[in-house]
Order: structure tokens, then C-alpha cells, then sequence
């Protein structure tokens, strides 16, 4: 089986542009997590969504926003770019909400750089 | 608010010796636990979970971790490292709701031959 797909694999943008990350969960799986991962720290949640209902908001800005599509892939969009935004974006996928009882699978990640 | 701090954010064991990494958690209710593992440039890979039950959790690749609740630890061993060990390890904690995962800042395990 698949695993967690993300595309593109990287990118590379300027300040002010807008860009959209895509994710496509597991097979069977209702939720799509985002986090972001900035160059030597851990991973920060973004966003998690659940059966297209956004369940969870990680501390972001309003230029930062997601959706869920009945297919259960998601988009991430981030508006106006910053040079802070430069990161790996990461989607993990789970069978429902996430709950500790579950695992989260995590994709490969989109790398962005902005500049 | 729960909170996962790592100690160490380098650690370098020899090939066949043993991996201590180091995790401390905060959390006002008792804490769901996780250590991942990433290569680079790849996602991360859940090595072992702490929900309830058994303190000493066994993960993939050999580690393991225990759940102590007194020192508010969850340290990953491994009792002999190999080559392929390599890569960034982090400790997370899951929040109250269980929507959001919380990760440390990661330690990054080098293994000399």
C-alpha cells in the first residue's frame, strides 16, 4: 500500500507569493495533520482535519490555511511569504482524529524555500 | 500546557555501544508519549508509543523506552548502536484533545565505527 504522498517534493518561491502544499493520506485514513518544520527544531503543528472539518489550529497566522477535499487529501496554502516560512512542510495521516491510540504516518515533506 | 524537552541535542555513541537519549515531558494529566525517528530528508517514523500499561515500552530497530512518572522521563535505549542508527530522534508528547502532537527540539544520534 501506499504510504503518505506530498508533492512537489520542493519548491522554491519569493517573498509576498502564495503557495499551496498538497498531501494524500493512506488509504482508509480521515485525517490529515500539517506541521512545519524549520531547520533544526522539531515539527509544529499547523492544522488537523477530520473528515473535511479543520479540528485543530496550531499558533499560525491568518496567512496560513488548509482544507480537506471529500477524497480526504488536503491542501495547505500559505499567503504573503515570509523568509521565516522557508521549512519542511509535513503531513501525517491517521485512521480518525488522531487520538493517542493512534498512529500518525507521516510523509516525506515539502521542502520550501523562500526568498 | 504539556511540554517535551530533549537533553543533548547531539549525542555520539561507537558502533556497539549504548544509545541514551534523553526526554523529559510536562503535562498537567497523564501524558500519551511518542518517540520518532528521521533520516534525512525523509518524514519522520514512529519508533514506540506510551499510552497505558506496561511503563517499558519496546519499539522497532531494537529501542525501547520507559515511562517513568516520578521523574517525568520517557529516555529511548538501545543496547548496542549500529551504523544505520543515525538520524534525528524526537520525543513527543500528544496534547489534552489528542488533536495535536507536541515534538522536542530532537537530538541528533551520530555513530562512530
Amino acid at each position: 500500500d501506499a504510504g503518505v504522498t506530498q508533492s512537489p517534493t520542493h519548491l522554491i518561491k519569493t517573498r509576498g507569493q502564495q503557495v499551496t502544499l498538497r498531501c494524500s493520506p493512506i488509504s482508509g485514513h480521515k485525517s490529515v495533520s500539517w506541521y512545519q518544520q524549520v531547520l533544526g527544531q522539531g515539527p509544529q503543528f499547523i492544522f488537523q482535519y477530520y473528515e473535511k472539518e479543520e479540528r485543530g489550529r496550531g499558533n499560525f497566522p491568518d496567512r496560513f490555511s488548509a482544507r480537506q477535499f471529500p477524497n480526504y487529501s488536503s491542501e495547505l496554502n500559505v499567503n504573503a511569504l515570509l523568509l521565516g516560512d522557508s521549512a519542511l512542510y509535513l503531513c501525517a495521516s491517521s485512521l480518525s482524529t488522531g487520538t493517542a491510540q493512534e498512529t500518525q504516518y507521516f510523509g516525506p515533506g515539502t521542502r520550501l524555500l523562500v526568498l | 500546557a504539556q511540554s517535551v524537552t530533549q537533553l543533548g541535542s547531539h549525542v555520539s555513541v561507537s558502533e556497539g555501544a549504548l544509545v541514551l537519549l534523553r526526554c523529559n515531558y510536562s503535562s498537567s494529566v497523564p501524558p500519551y508519549l511518542f518517540w520518532y525517528v528521521q533520516y534525512p530528508n525523509q518524514g519522520l517514523q514512529l519508533l514506540l508509543k506510551y499510552t497505558t500499561g506496561a511503563t517499558l515500552v519496546k519499539g522497532i530497530n531494537g529501542f525501547e523506552a520507559e515511562f517513568k512518572k516520578s521523574e517525568t522521563s520517557f529516555h529511548l535505549t538501545k543496547p548496542s548502536a549500529h551504523m544505520s542508527d543515525a538520524a534525528e530522534y524526537f520525543c513527543a508528547v500528544i496534547n489534552t484533545g489528542g488533536f495535536k502532537t507536541i515534538f522536542g527540539a530532537g537530538t541528533r544520534l551520530f555513530v562512530k565505527a
